[in-house]
């Protein structure tokens, strides 16, 4: 099975700073790749996905996340955190056997 | 809107009770999940079921079982709970296809085993 690695556990930044957070999967086939965000006390909701064609997907809220085949990585990016970004962000793959995997998660702090 | 209704927001349980977590959707999904969720582990998949009455394990399905005998439910059940079982419950669903649909996913179940 599909398995997704996340660097980051916990991320502190300021606000204004710029995002990125890795995330890594191991599958050898097609894979599709989604970044999930949990606000406190929230249910998961999608940023965004990749499915196929332009590796650069554009999410919600201005994130971003690139997909490179050649180093299976899927790393989520946004040039400037706002303090409302304070959540923990998920990374997960889906090798198409219908089993999504996730990561352990990496906690974003934002300070005002 | 997509909606996934799990049963209880909180449970308190004792050890060796039989518990059933209960999941509804209401999109006609073929795909159901139950994953675990633990600080630092993330979401960890217990069982996924692609159809009615068809279920496949997942990384962790050892104590747990589930039964989807309708498209829209998927139950999932501790036969014997444990401390260990301590933890957040989420249930998803999804499409069934090539693996390009998204999971969307209920509040969640906290359960506390005593």
């Amino acid at each position: 099975a599909q398995s997704v690695s996340q660097h980051n556990h916990h991320v502190i930044l300021s606000e204004a700073a710029s995002l990125e957070l890795g995330c890594n999967y191991s599958y050898g086939g097609t894979v599709n790749l989604f970044w999930y965000v949990q606000y406190p006390g929230q249910h998961l909701q999608l940023l965004l996905k990749y499915f196929s064609g332009d590796p650069l997907v554009k999410g919600i809220k201005g994130f971003e996340a690139e997909f490179i085949k050649s180093k299976f990585s899927f790393n989520l990016r946004k040039p400037s955190v706002q303090w409302s970004d304070t959540a923990e962000y998920f990374c997960a793959v889906n090798g198409g056997h219908n089993d999504m995997r996730f990561g352990a998660g990496t906690r974003l702090t934002v300070k005002p | 809107d997509v909606k996934v209704t799990q049963s209880s927001r909180y449970l308190v349980k004792r050890t060796g009770e039989k518990v059933f977590l209960e999941c509804v959707q209401d999109m006609d999904h073929e795909n159901m999940f139950w994953y675990r969720q633990d600080p630092g582990l993330g979401l960890r998949l217990i069982y996924f079921s692609y159809d009615v009455k068809m279920k496949e394990k997942g990384d962790i399905p050892e104590g747990y079982s589930v039964s989807r005998e309708k498209k829209e439910r998927f139950s999932l059940i501790l036969e014997s709970a444990s401390t260990n079982q301590t933890s957040m419950y989420l249930c998803a669903s999804s499409f069934f296809g090539t693996g390009n649909a998204e999971a969307f996913f209920g509040q969640g179940t906290r359960l506390t085993v005593v």
